[in-house]
């Protein structure tokens, strides 16, 4: 399979615990999104990166949430001390990118992420 | 900022009946359009995209969408739907240059058999 891959696919931590997702974009994309989708709402953007370099972070990423791509393939984020309203879809996506291209994202499958 | 809206939330059709999905962005410069479905336990996948050119698009599965400059609009259309288009559908926009997807809050239909 050579979609974006995300693991793990649902995770159940307690209230205060760290938690770890993973997303390995498409080979040789460029550019890896972090989104967040909850219910009955679209994904929101989190933070975006092109190659390593974390180019924008959204205010909805409070500094409890950080995110690195330390060598431009595979991607973390990380939530500090989990609340209960961090319940969520966390979504990975990948896209390519060159001067003048316009392109779609890619989306992995996601990450449910059920804080108790 | 880019926002998006889609004004219908829920819809529900029977088999065969046309489908319009609205879809209005704002932004006032060129934007880039797409609209995504989630099959129930899937992720999201595009339907369909729009950069330039003829403004009526067309996607898989049928689905065509028609940009209306004038109007900020971006509506997805099938002509006749089937029990298998039950999903949730999203309407994104993209200003070139930039990288961020803006998405609509989504569109859940339901098709009854």
């Amino acid at each position: 399979d050579t979609g974006v891959s995300q693991n793990p696919r649902h995770k159940i931590t307690k209230r205060g615990q760290n938690v770890t997702f993973r997303c390995d974009p498409i080979s040789e994309h460029n550019r890896l999104y972090w989104y967040r989708q909850t219910l009955g709402q679209g994904p929101e953007f989190l933070t975006y990166f092109q190659n390593e370099a974390q180019l924008e972070k959204s205010r909805l990423l409070s500094d409890r949430f950080s995110a690195e791509r330390p060598k431009g393939s595979f991607s973390t984020l990380e939530i500090q001390r989990t609340e209960q309203g961090d319940s969520a879809m966390y979504l990975c996506a990948s896209s390519p990118w060159g001067s003048g291209t316009n392109t779609e994202a890619f989306f992995g499958q996601g990450t449910r992420l059920t804080v108790v | 900022a880019q926002s998006v809206s889609q004004h219908n939330h829920h819809v529900i059709l029977s088999e065969a009946a046309s489908l319009e999905l609205g879809c209005n962005y704002s932004y006032g410069g060129t934007v880039n359009l797409f609209w995504y479905v989630q099959y129930p336990g899937q992720h999201l996948q595009l339907l369909l995209k729009y950069f330039s050119g003829d403004p009526l698009v067309k996607g898989i599965k049928g689905f065509e969408a028609e940009f209306i400059k004038s109007k900020f609009s971006f509506n997805l259309r099938k002509p006749s739907v089937q029990w298998s288009d039950t999903a949730e559908y999203f309407c994104a926009v993209n200003a070139p240059g930039t990288y961020k997807y803006i998405f609509g809050t989504g569109t859940r239909l339901k098709v009854l058999a």
